[in-house]
């Protein structure tokens, strides 16, 4: 069975500051990761997705994430955080395409000046 | 890229009362919808799969016959909270694989349904 484990439920930054979100999978087989956005009341925004291609993905507004298998790792990191990247951010892994995602617990992103 | 539209965005209702979810994928054909819950500052939680054509797939521990989901066509897919309780009240999200042009790797997520039930 698929697992996601996203440690620490809550992250605060300065503005600035390099942004590190980490998230670690369990899954039998080569998975498929995801890293989505989450604003108050709102749905899902993908930031970016590993699907077996490069190990070092690059997503929207400045996020990039990188796959290492050794570490069952798909860590979320932005050089330098802004205001506007306060928000809940969601880990999700699939087995394969057209699958139900897994998700993770989420990790709630304070960005202070 | 591909959109799934859902309606309502929120919702208050009483107690007994029936609510519709509606989500439509608007420029391809969603043969399958997955169906999430999220309660307040938890994480989004599989409830069930719709398939067009055929019976929806539940969770475990998730009641089929209070929430009913209907797939009559390959665009659209309706959750109906049926004789809502205050526990029910929480965030409803559907979501579609993408379509076989993205590699079925992309999923494709609704605005949400905030449902409050008094």
């Amino acid at each position: 069975a698929q697992s996601v484990t996203q440690l620490g439920s809550h992250v605060s930054v300065s503005e600035g500051a390099l942004v590190l979100l980490r998230c670690n999978y369990s899954s039998s087989v080569p998975p498929y990761l995801f890293w989505y956005v989450q604003y108050p009341n709102q749905g899902l925004q993908l930031l970016l997705k590993y699907t077996s291609a490069a190990t070092l993905v690059k997503g929207i507004n400045g996020f990039e994430a990188e796959f290492k298998k050794s570490e069952t790792s798909f860590h979320l990191t932005k050089p330098s955080a802004h205001m506007s990247d306060a928000a809940e951010y969601f880990c999700a892994v699939s087995d394969m395409g057209g699958t139900a995602l897994i998700f993770g617990k989420g990790t709630t992103l304070s960005v202070s000046s | 890229g591909a959109v799934v539209s859902q309606h309502p965005s929120w919702v208050i209702c009483k107690s007994g009362t029936s609510v519709k979810i509606e989500c439509r994928s608007l420029d391809f054909q969603a043969t399958t919808m997955f169906w999430y819950r999220q309660f307040p500052k938890q994480s989004l939680m599989l409830m069930a799969t719709s398939n067009e054509g055929s019976k929806a797939t539940y969770e475990q521990g998730v009641e089929k016959d209070k929430f009913l989901i209907n797939h009559a066509s390959l665009t659209l897919s309706t959750l109906t909270v049926t004789s809502a309780h205050p526990e029910d009240s929480s965030f409803y999200i559907c979501s579609a694989p993408g379509a076989k042009g993205q590699g079925n790797t992309e999923a494709f997520f609704g605005q949400g349904t905030r449902l409050t039930v008094v």
